[in-house]
């Protein structure tokens, strides 16, 4: 079994849907957990960090469930610019720093 | 300003040639990180560092090796081990449960 796993995409959606991305990790130790946008042939750039309280960027809302050990990105009245691969990342699993990225989940939007 | 740098951004490497792939940060981070990208893939783990001098191996770690003689650099080598080198290399720091920062990328061709 991966250690970050999502799904496998790709999103094509119009613009002003709701898209869901969702997200496990295998490591219960883990410690943290965001999620990063990338888009083609560039380096992945954060999009927001994920908490347990879940939190709200405009547009985009993150929740985190350790007992499910699941993740998830809400995307609301998705825009052209939305069109990247979103990747769910999971750090500091049993007190180690390390960083461990999901395959990632393209989504594309179309007019 | 702080920042992580990669260098260079385009690499060619000659069949059974070393090559060194430079990743330098002024963030005061303590973990440093290599990944790989092919074509359409999610990040792959090469190596990861948590403190000065200390490196560990993470899940493609074959035909690469690393060095952490400077808290600021993280330098990878390419050997002529590594069969399939042609990638987008990425580097990545962070403090302990924090997002992670990366440098651009470094695009390595095999000719």
């Amino acid at each position: 079994r991966k250690e970050v796993e999502q799904d496998p995409g790709p999103f094509n959606v119009p613009e002003g849907a709701t898209v869901a991305f969702n997200c496990t990790y295998s490591n219960s130790a883990s410690q943290s957990f965001f999620w990063y946008r990338q888009d083609c042939r560039k380096e992945p750039k954060l999009l927001m960090s994920v908490y347990s309280s879940g939190n709200e960027d405009g547009r985009f809302t993150a929740q985190l469930n350790r007992a499910s050990q699941y993740i998830s990105l809400l995307i609301r009245d998705s825009k052209l610019s939305d069109s990247a691969t979103y990747l769910c990342v999971v750090n500091g699993q049993g007190g180690y720093n390390k960083l461990i990225f999901g395959a990632g989940t393209r989504l594309a939007v179309h007019p | 300003d702080g920042g992580i740098t990669q260098s260079p951004k385009y690499l060619f490497r000659k069949e059974g040639q070393n090559v060194t792939l430079s990743c330098e940060q002024n963030l005061n981070h303590d973990a440093m990180y290599w990944y790989r990208q092919d074509p359409g893939q999610g990040l792959r783990l090469i190596y990861y560092s948590q403190i000065v001098n200390d490196f560990q191996k993470g899940d493609i770690a074959e035909g690469y090796s690393v060095s952490r003689e400077k808290k600021e650099s993280f330098p990878l080598t390419v050997t002529s081990a590594q069969k399939n080198p042609t990638a987008f290399y990425l580097c990545a720091s962070t403090r302990m449960n924090t997002e992670a920062f990366f440098g651009q990328g470094t695009r390595l061709t095999v000719v």
